[in-house]
């Protein structure tokens, strides 16, 4: 049963840091593209970063212009582990924060229930 | 970057059928992803790759793409479809997954 836990949510002060875990179970990490998606509240839905599945050219990642450059996406296959690495957070990053797998062919088949991040002073 | 446009609500009475658009820049080359979320709750894909159906999903959610526009219709519709709705592709350009703003359905 393939099942996403996201975890590390909390109230930050701006300009820290904060790590988000994504634990999954059912599946191997590695073997898909996986996501973060973010919802500010009362917001729609953002996409937020991309870590691809190991694949004989290698992984690439890819990131939604408003958190290039803060945000880094990584995987740890041995835990089987999907990670947000956060920092520089402003109020604008407070949202819930879901991890998502990516079905072949393209589209989000299972979700987390979402971490909330809320940036605070 | 590729954007998606979604009106921000649909309201349609109970029995009839609820169309959603969700327009973008010759999305009709591009496979269209639908999900549906209710409060408090995590995003569930009803229709990916235009127009298919994932299992557990009613033949009454149904999806089609062409053109500049891309549509879900859920016919037959109950007070249980009330939620919001989001379309959503891949831009292969930049690699980015783009989502549309999302579409508040009401059952008058």
């Amino acid at each position: 049963q393939v099942q996403l836990v996201e975890s590390g949510g909390g109230v930050v002060q701006p300009g820290r840091s904060l790590r988000l875990p994504c634990a999954a179970s059912g599946f191997t990490v590695s073997g898909y593209d996986m996501h973060w998606v973010r919802q500010a509240p009362g917001k729609g839905l953002e996409w937020v970063a991309t870590i691809s599945y190991v694949g004989i050219n290698g992984i690439s990642e890819y990131y939604a212009d408003s958190v290039e450059g803060r945000f880094n996406i990584s995987r740890d296959s041995s835990k089987n582990r999907l990670y947000l690495q956060m920092s520089s957070l402003t109020v604008d990053d407070t949202a819930v924060y879901y991890c998502a797998r990516e079905r072949v062919g393209g589209c989000f088949d299972y979700w987390g229930q979402g971490t909330l991040v809320t940036v605070s002073s | 970057s590729y954007v998606l446009t979604q009106p921000t609500s649909v309201s349609v009475a109970p029995g009839k059928t609820a169309t959603i658009p969700c327009g973008g820049t010759n999305i009709g080359s591009k496979s269209v992803h639908w999900y549906q979320q209710k409060p408090g709750q995590a995003p569930v894909v009803v229709i990916f790759n235009d127009a298919d159906r994932p299992s557990g999903i009613p033949e009454r959610f149904s999806g089609s793409n062409s053109g500049n526009t891309a549509s879900l219709a859920i016919s037959r519709v109950g007070a249980g479809d009330e939620a919001d709705y989001y379309c959503q592709v891949w831009d292969s350009s930049s690699g980015h997954r783009i989502f549309g703003g999302g579409t508040k359905l009401t059952v008058l």
